[in-house]
């Protein structure tokens, strides 16, 4: 079993669809949890970053972060065609940067 | 945040050969970490590169193959050594956000291709 898991997709919706990004992990250290997304032919750029459980908002992008159930999701509201990419989940159980990442979710907003 | 950028973007690579890909931050930094991203494949950390001293790599990786250079708090190498199709791969390096942060910073990739 990997430590992270992500569901690698593709996952088409229509321009204004709420998208759902998930990742499930095993190792119940982890507390750091983040989402990157990646364009073609990019680096990862950091979207979002959590710490521990809980939730957190920035503009249409919503991280959640359920640790009793090692699950943790990535909402984006409005998705609009320059929401296309691939998204990474990544954690980590320090701050030694020992980051363990999904394999990444490929989206297409169509307009 | 900082500006990472790497040398060379893409290149096509014939079985047995080397390359260096370099990495170059625009600010200083203790720690530069080197990953592969195979096709499908989630990013795998090769090694820590620490200024002034050697390398750590992780589980399945190994010097010989991977050799790492990290001459000052600014700028990284890392060395592919006889390749084989098997190293197809984007190659990224990437720095920690800030001291004690976790979150990281990407540079663009090096997509390599070896036939």
């Amino acid at each position: 079993q990997k430590e992270v898991e992500q569901d690698p997709g593709p996952l088409s919706v229509p321009e204004g669809a709420i998208v759902s990004l998930n990742c499930t992990y095993s190792n119940s250290a982890f507390q750091y949890f983040m989402w990157y997304r990646q364009y073609s032919r990019k680096g990862p750029e950091l979207l979002m970053y959590t710490y521990s459980s809980g939730n957190k908002e920035d503009g249409r992008f919503t991280a959640q972060v359920d640790k009793s159930s090692k699950y943790i999701s990535l909402f984006i509201r409005d998705s609009q065609p320059s929401d296309s990419a691939t998204y990474l989940c990544a954690m980590s159980a320090n701050r030694n940067n020992d980051m363990r990442f999904g394999a990444g979710t490929r989206l297409t907003v169509k307009p | 945040s900082a500006v990472i950028s790497q040398k060379p973007s893409r290149d096509i690579c014939q079985r047995g050969t080397s390359l260096t890909i370099q990495c170059q931050v625009d600010s200083q930094v203790t720690m530069m970490f080197w990953y592969r991203q195979q096709p499908g494949q989630s990013l795998t950390l090769i090694a820590t590169a620490n200024q002034g001293s050697e390398a750590t790599y992780e589980s399945g990786f190994v010097i010989d193959k991977f050799p790492i250079s990290r001459p000052n708090l600014t700028f990284s190498t890392l060395t592919v050594s006889n390749m084989s199709p098997e190293d197809s791969s984007i190659y990224l390096c990437s720095v920690p956000r800030g001291r004690g942060q976790v979150e990281q910073f990407f540079g663009p990739g090096t997509r390599l291709t070896v036939l």
